[in-house]
């Protein structure tokens, strides 16, 4: 069965701080995997994905994501956050390109002034 | 904007009671997921629905039910409510460009079972 997991629950970081939030995934086949942020009261929009190829994946925002196949991780990054990146972010995995996904609990991110 | 709309935005029923849902999409957008989010947790996939076929389902029991419509409407329907039905319903439509395939999410309908 699949599974994703984001150990952190809450995360606090300075604005102008660097960002790593840790996604690991459990998967039989090979991964389509998925950030997305929801702010509150509002649904999911899509940070980035990455099926194939280069493992490192841009996405918007200024956000990028590392595939690492030896760690079954997929860990979403940001050089410099800002306080409007204040949000719940899901990491997800699927077998296609956006259908049928299996999220992780979420991580809450808080930045202080 | 996703282009993705769901109605109503937030809604209260008590145990027992039936509800319905409504998604509303693109043209083009061939395939509608759902997806339940309870307070605090990740969404689930409840089911997906291509060309108004059910084509996958998640861990959910029969009580919860869709459908899909030509004009890129779909319905969650659940009957026989519970407590633990509160959540955020998400729906989800997906649609395939340049050889991708690409899923946007509606705003959800936030659901209170008392």
């Amino acid at each position: 069965a699949q599974s994703v997991t984001q150990p952190d629950i809450h995360i606090t970081v300075s604005e102008g701080a660097s960002l790593e939030l840790r996604c690991n995934y459990s998967y039989g086949a090979t991964p389509y995997l998925f950030w997305y942020v929801q702010s509150p009261g509002q649904g999911l929009q899509l940070l980035l994905k990455y099926f194939s190829g280069d493992t490192l994946v841009q996405g918007i925002k200024g956000f990028e994501a590392e595939f690492k196949r030896s760690q079954s991780s997929f860990n979403l990054r940001k050089p410099s956050v800002h306080w409007s990146d204040a949000a719940e972010y899901f990491c997800a995995v699927g077998p296609n390109a956006g259908n049928m996904l299996t999220f992780g609990g979420g991580t809450r991110l808080m930045v202080k002034p | 904007e996703t282009g993705v709309t769901q109605s109503p935005t937030h809604l209260i029923k008590t145990r027992g009671q039936q509800v319905t849902l409504r998604c509303s999409s693109q043209s083009g957008h061939n395939t509608v997921s759902w997806y339940q989010q309870a307070l605090g947790q990740g969404p689930q996939f409840i089911f997906q629905y291509y060309r108004e076929e059910e084509n996958g389902r998640g861990n959910f029991p029969p009580r919860f039910s869709g459908l899909q419509f030509p004009n890129y409407s779909s319905e969650l329907n659940v009957n026989a409510l519970e407590l633990d039905d509160s959540a955020l319903y998400l729906c989800a439509s997906s649609f395939w460009q340049s050889g991708q395939e690409t899923q946007y999410f509606g705003p959800g309908t936030r659901l209170l079972v008392l």
